[in-house]
């Protein structure tokens, strides 16, 4: 099972938008809504902020939103904060009760 | 609250085994499948497989299988991940994820314990 493909950086200022890219296959991303994204700080454990495509988890801000289109899935991140500078993962279902991270990507905030 | 918490940094040897727990709270341990996953030092995260904690049926990913277990104990709603004979690449930090059966996502992750090997 290979890694899904995430851009390694982004970078936007402040109040602008931005999005992270997620490419899989046809055996995974393409054939389930099972997309998530997680969020991780420095030295912190990661935190989940899209489940099942574009659904987003109690508490986490609206500001965050995730679509996926074929065999790529899309997170969005408008308003940037400061704060949201982190490091950024989209993960999978892969069928037979797998999963499959992305490679991560890095999140500058000018 | 729901909380996963690990046990505490190790060093070990190539060769050597290690336990790692992850006692969960604030939940019921059964209701949700335990999820690990491995992230070496500066890299990215990797999914290593999950445990349905109904059934204590493991399922490993590639490249995890053989040397990795994934165990219960249900009476102090605690999960396992064993680690044998360590090699140098083993060194990483390992997080315990619970994870929805029905949409494939982990909503809560323990703090991480970081696992060195090294001679």
């Amino acid at each position: 099972q290979s890694a899904l493909t995430q851009p390694a950086s982004v970078s936007g200022s402040p109040g602008q938008s931005i999005t992270i890219s997620c490419t899989g296959t046809s055996s995974d991303v393409g054939s389930y809504n099972l997309v998530s994204w997680y969020q991780q700080h420095p030295g912190k454990a990661p935190k989940l902020m899209i489940y099942e495509g574009s659904k987003r988890p109690s508490g986490v801000s609206n500001r965050f939103s995730g679509s996926k289109s074929g065999n790529t899935a899309s997170l969005t991140i408008s308003g940037l904060q400061a704060e949201d500078e982190a490091d950024y993962y989209c993960c999978s279902y892969a069928g037979s009760s797998n999963w499959v991270f992305g490679g991560g990507t890095k999140l500058t905030v000018l | 609250q729901v909380q996963l918490v690990q046990s505490g940094s190790e060093l070990k040897k190539p060769g050597a085994s290690v336990k790692v727990s992850c006692k969960a709270s604030g939940y019921t341990f059964t209701s949700y499948a335990m999820n690990w996953v491995r992230q070496a030092p500066g890299q990215g995260l990797e999914w290593m497989g999950w445990i349905n904690t109904n059934t204590g049926n493991p399922t490993y990913a590639q490249g995890f299988t053989g040397r990795f277990v994934f165990s219960l104990d249900t009476s102090v709603s605690t999960a396992y991940l064993q680690i044998s004979s360590l090699k140098a690449e083993d060194t990483a930090v390992y997080y315990c994820a619970r994870g929805e059966y029905s949409s494939s996502s982990a909503d809560y992750w323990g703090q991480g314990t970081l696992v060195t090997v090294s001679s």
